[in-house]
């Protein structure tokens, strides 16, 4: 079926740094999402991206993050700075139309 | 939260059995959507479910809906050891968003 894929899927990191978490989302789907999981949580929504802007983001969505996908190329989320709390698995997303999300297998990210 | 505390649970079942997961949900939906996260993995959607449908099935998977008691539930017959894995419903926030607002999923242990 349609695959979603993540690169990397393991990034460490020092707090303060910043990141990009690059996402290949499924090649005809035309809506993009990140969420956001913390070991042994629920999976949380962080944002969702169509037709090159921001449709709806969450109050986890703060001021340090930013999504784009340039000229159809990766979906990224982008942190500047990281923070410790920002340790979490990042999951990837896409979809043709609402509803019926792909997801891919995640990036776990380690913030030192 | 959106979502009852019934939702977080874990069961354990020998292959063969059948086993049903439940979750209800506080905000109004058009869709509830059952999710299957196997270890390490991203989620894979399972069954999609409108609110003007009470029942869907696909293969060995039920799945039900009642809008009058915001709850909603997924059946498997005859479980085999793969699908050992956590299960999260989801809801479309507040009807017609793209966004998921997952529940806190159940983790389902079936043993050969």
């Amino acid at each position: 079926g349609p695959k979603v894929l993540q690169i990397p899927s393991h990034q460490i990191i020092d707090m303060g740094q910043m990141v990009t978490l690059n996402c290949d989302p499924v090649s005809n789907h035309l809506y993009f999402y990140w969420y956001k999981q913390i070991l042994g949580q629920q999976m949380e929504f962080l944002v969702n991206f169509y037709n090159g802007k921001v449709m709806e983001k969450s109050k986890l969505f703060k001021d340090q993050f930013s999504v784009e996908r340039p000229d159809g190329s990766y979906f990224t989320l982008k942190i500047q700075p990281t923070a410790l709390e920002d340790s979490a698995v990042y999951f990837c997303a896409s979809s043709l139309r609402l509803g019926g999300q792909y997801f891919g297998p995640g990036t776990r990210l380690t913030v030192l | 939260s959106q979502w009852g505390e019934e939702n977080l649970q874990a069961l354990s079942i020998q292959e063969g059995e059948d086993v049903t997961m439940n979750c209800s949900y506080k905000t109004y939906t058009t869709v509830v959507q059952w999710y299957r996260q196997k270890s390490g993995k991203g989620p894979a959607q399972l069954i999609l479910i409108r609110s003007n449908e009470r029942e869907k099935r696909s293969g060995r998977l039920r799945a039900t809906l009642d809008t009058s008691s915001q709850s909603s539930s997924l059946s498997i017959t005859g479980t085999l050891a793969t699908d050992t894995a956590v299960y999260f419903c989801a809801t479309d926030y507040q009807g017609g968003s793209a966004k998921l607002i997952f529940g806190e999923g159940t983790k389902l242990t079936v043993s050969s």
